[in-house]
């Protein structure tokens, strides 16, 4: 199946400042990803979804002069939490849209856990 | 809008079978997604249904009916490692797919 990755896995930052994370399709080009947060233990909720090209749609209520979306290729998106707080620590998780087996497949990253001090 | 709704956890015994079910309310149905998540992990796709029966893959199976808003996972044979969250999720027109809030499931020998 399609491989997405996701860096950096981990990051540990002091309130205030801006944290990147990458989100990469490696064998297929991916025009939409997708961001999503989790919190423990609760579901995936989108945030944005990510365009090649063009501005991110954002869901309501997810601020995106917070959330900073960029897809700048067909395989790369990026996903900026600018100023972070502590109630920003969460579980980050990308996915792009890949056809398989006749359907349409969300493919995951492995996730970048923020945690701000 | 819609609304998924799965038990919050579940715990079964290693080598019996369980059964997760989903039931939701939704406008443009296009299909229902179960995924599996490890703990900090992200999740990993196990069946995609889309029309109304029964679909067969090894120890996991799933099951669909559109007409009752309902589907189940159905877990055979379980192993320890099967301890994880279940995610249903739904796609409608945009294929983007809503998830709900999974179900733990607790494996113990």
């Amino acid at each position: 199946g399609a491989v997405v990755s996701q860096h950096p896995s981990r990051v540990i930052c002091k309130s205030g400042t801006s944290v990147k994370i990458e989100c990469r399709s490696l064998d297929f080009q991916a025009t939409t990803m997708f961001w999503y947060r989790q919190f423990p233990k609760k579901s995936l909720m989108l945030m944005a979804t990510s365009n090649e090209g063009s501005k991110a749609t954002y869901e309501q209520g997810v601020e995106k002069d917070k959330f900073l979306i960029n897809h700048a290729s067909l395989t790369l998106s990026t996903l900026t939490v600018t100023s972070a707080h502590p109630e920003d620590s969460s579980f980050y998780i990308c996915s792009a849209t890949a056809l398989a087996g006749g359907h349409n497949e969300q493919f995951f990253g492995p996730g970048t856990r923020l945690t701000v001090l | 809008g819609q609304n998924i709704d799965q038990p919050t956890e579940m715990t079964a015994t290693e080598g019996a079978i369980v059964q997760i079910n989903c039931t939701y309310q939704t406008s443009g149905f296009n299909g229902l997604f179960w995924y599996q998540q490890h703990a900090g992990e992200a999740p990993t796709f196990l069946s995609y249904n889309v029309l109304d029966g029964l679909e067969e893959k090894g120890r996991f199976s799933s099951f669909l009916s559109r007409s009752k808003g309902y589907s189940y996972l159905l877990l055979k044979e379980l192993q320890m490692k099967d301890s994880a969250s279940y995610l249903c999720a739904l796609t409608r027109g945009s294929y983007i797919p809503t998830f709900g809030r999974g179900t733990s499931l607790i494996v113990h020998p």
